[in-house]
């Protein structure tokens, strides 16, 4: 099946600063959605992005599909950014065929 | 607030017992899916229902059961509870089609004693 990987495992940044987000993954794929998992458990869709490019706010995220990888830039970050951030992708089907990656593990800190 | 809604929050239970978690979907979704987190495994897949049919299995054993009713909210049967099936236990939906993107629910936390 599909590998999806993540980088870095682990961030830590100072409130203000920006940072990117990658994901890697081994086939080419029709479905990408970018999740945020808050210290208290919920996961938050950020983007559904299998091509190009999307903003939303602070966030923004590029996929550029023909080089396997997907890149998720936060600005200004926030300690409320704080949290795990999962990539999950698929090759065929809908969210039924999304495979997770372990997931990038950011702390802003004040 | 994603507009899935799960019950319970939290669920303490002993080995051998059954549960049942449930979900409401976001108003208009069809699909609702059912994805088991724990820290060893990640995030896993265990099944989907749209409008009512199941559509996907994932990795779901066989103690554990689903349904989706007519008015689309779905339960999650857990049955013979295991130490190991400790977990947190989603919920999502999405509208169906291949280009929805997946809303999730807070989860439902199973402790097994």
């Amino acid at each position: 099946g599909i590998q999806v990987e993540q980088s870095p495992p682990d961030l830590i940044l100072q409130e203000g600063a920006n940072s990117t987000l990658r994901c890697n993954f081994s086939d080419s794929v029709n479905n990408l959605q970018w999740f945020h998992q808050n210290p208290w458990g919920q996961l938050i869709n950020l983007f559904y992005i299998p091509s190009g490019t999307k903003q939303n706010g602070r966030l923004s995220a590029t996929t550029v599909a023909t080089e396997r990888y997907s890149l998720l830039y936060i600005s200004s970050s926030q300690t409320t950014d704080s949290g795990v951030y999962f990539c999950a992708v698929a090759t065929q089907g809908g969210s039924e065929k999304l495979v997770f990656g372990k997931g990038t593990k950011l702390t802003v800190n004040p | 607030d994603s507009g899935v809604t799960q019950t319970p929050k939290h669920l303490i239970t002993a080995t051998g017992q059954r549960v049942t978690l449930r979900c409401s979907p976001r108003s208009g979704d069809l699909s609702v899916y059912w994805y088991q987190q724990s820290l060893d495994q990640g995030l896993q897949f265990l099944i989907q229902y749209y409008n009512g049919e199941e559509r996907a299995k994932g990795n779901i054993l066989e103690r554990f059961s689903a349904q989706q009713f007519p008015d689309l909210h779905s339960e999650l049967n857990l049955s013979s509870l295991e130490l190991g099936d400790s977990a947190l236990y989603f919920c999502a939906s999405s509208g169906g089609q291949e280009n929805s993107p997946l809303h999730f629910g807070n989860g439902t936390r199973l402790t097994v004693t």
